[in-house]
């Protein structure tokens, strides 16, 4: 079974820190996701990478940045954490394939700053 | 607007009842997958659907993609508790798997 492993399940941060979020997966998969899930408006994509020191910018990267050094670790840093990205973390990690194939998430990280 | 719409956006059923869970988008489909998540957890992936047509089982729940690859349905077959959760689809809008949208969820409570 594919294992995404998330740092923390729960983590309280305050105004202006620099709050790192860590993502572990031991599937060997090329492709890894951040997102964040608000209630009314669901999952929102924040970053991906599809290899090591690449990344991209998906819907809503504001405020965020990432770091890919190793394949397995994907990394969300808020730069300077503000209230408005009190939220629920997820990552998730896919295999590239000729077909589809679909995500495997973590658990997820309750994040709230105070 | 949501590349992907769900339908009910919530659901009450009683223990033992059928129910169905839709997911339309006005856009071709590569892949369609269907996802549980309880409540303050991640996502647990249930099935993955590709072709037109395509129909996968598992236990007690049934999912299904029409011929034109723009609606998928999930049917849960005599609901238990165990059921209740937060069911969402998600799909690649292309290839390669790194345009994936997620549809709102329904959410689903089984009253024992």
């Amino acid at each position: 079974d594919v294992k995404v492993t998330q740092s923390s399940r729960y983590l309280v941060k305050r105004t202006g820190e620099k709050v790192f979020l860590e993502c572990v997966q031991d599937m060997d998969h090329e492709n890894m996701f951040w997102y964040r899930q608000d209630p009314g408006l669901g999952l929102r994509l924040i970053y991906f990478s599809y290899d090591v020191k690449m990344k991209e910018k998906g819907d809503i990267p504001e405020g965020y940045s990432v770091s890919r050094e190793k394949k397995e670790r994907f990394s969300l840093i808020l730069e300077s954490a503000s209230t408005n990205q009190t939220s629920m973390y997820l990552c998730a990690s896919s295999l590239i394939t000729a077909t589809n194939q679909p995500q495997h998430f973590g658990d997820g990280t309750r994040l709230s700053i105070l | 607007s949501q590349e992907l719409e769900q339908s009910p956006q919530s659901l009450i059923v009683q223990e033992g009842k059928n129910l169905t869970i839709n997911c339309t988008s006005s856009k071709t489909l590569y892949g369609l997958y269907w996802y549980k998540q309880k409540y303050g957890e991640g996502l647990i992936f249930l099935m993955m659907l590709q072709k037109g047509g395509e129909e996968k089982s598992h236990e007690k729940i049934t999912a299904k993609l029409d011929e034109k690859k723009q609606q998928s349905s999930l049917h849960i077959t005599a609901s238990q508790p165990s059921h209740a959760g937060i069911y969402l689809c998600g799909a690649d809008m292309h290839n390669y798997g790194q345009n994936f949208v997620f549809g709102p969820g329904t959410r689903l409570s089984v009253l024992p």
